[in-house]
């Protein structure tokens, strides 16, 4: 158990809806990323938050937002969603930015 | 930005030891890290290296030339539970910190 809580675990949505993904980082953990895998892909990086702010953002569509709360959880919203969003997201944290992060076990969405 | 290379896969034999080569082009690297990553799992923090040279860790070691940009992850006494992805992960930025991820070696141990 790496500390990073993700929910759901598993997501089946339809296509042009929208989702909330939910990620509680390891207590004390400043920094969030949040990440895309699709199936037999990398990890692609999508956004990362450091105490709250936006730090720095990848590959992410302008129909995905996220936010980081002042209790350092972190939620990845995706909208108008399409077959090709379905993937594992990881949500990772760290102490600090040049640090290990650790990954939550993902929540797998599904588009139908 | 960066760039990640590793081989895709690669096999090996249970008992022997394998190294994962990794090269990676990057502006304002500042650290490589190797995650092992189960099919369907989250990837789990193997090494972090700063500095030139050979970091060891029980059955692993990983190894970074800053020159060169080049990494390895060497593992010994294989496992059948070895058989995993093994991530190559760049460390670059200050200020705007990001973490990114080559495309994992798929290691296959065979008995």
């Amino acid at each position: 158990d790496s500390g990073v809580t993700q929910t759901p675990k598993h997501l089946i949505t339809a296509t042009g809806q929208r989702v909330t993904l939910r990620c509680s980082p390891r207590s004390g953990d400043l920094s969030v990323y949040w990440y895309q895998q699709s199936l037999d892909q990398g990890l692609q990086f999508l956004i990362q938050y450091y105490n709250g702010e936006e730090r720095a953002k990848g590959n992410i569509l302008e129909r995905f937002s996220a936010q980081q709360f002042p209790d350092l959880h972190s939620e990845l919203n995706l909208s108008s969603l399409e077959l090709g969003d379905s993937a594992l997201y990881f949500c990772a944290s760290s102490v600090t930015e040049n640090t290990e992060a650790f990954f939550g076990q993902g929540t797998r969405l599904t588009v139908v | 930005g960066q760039n990640i290379d590793q081989p895709t896969e690669m096999t090996a034999t249970e008992g022997a030891i394998v190294q994962i080569n990794c090269t990676y082009q990057t502006s304002g690297f500042n650290g490589l890290f190797w995650y092992q990553q189960h099919a369907g799992e989250a990837p789990t923090f193997l090494s972090y290296n700063v500095l030139d040279g050979l970091e060891e860790k029980g059955r692993f070691s990983s190894f970074l030339s800053r020159s060169k940009g080049y990494s390895y992850l060497l593992l010994k006494e294989l496992q059948m539970k070895d058989s995993a992805s093994y991530l190559c992960v760049g460390g670059s930025g200050a200020g705007s910190y990001q973490l990114t991820f080559g495309k994992g070696t798929k290691l296959s141990v065979i008995p």
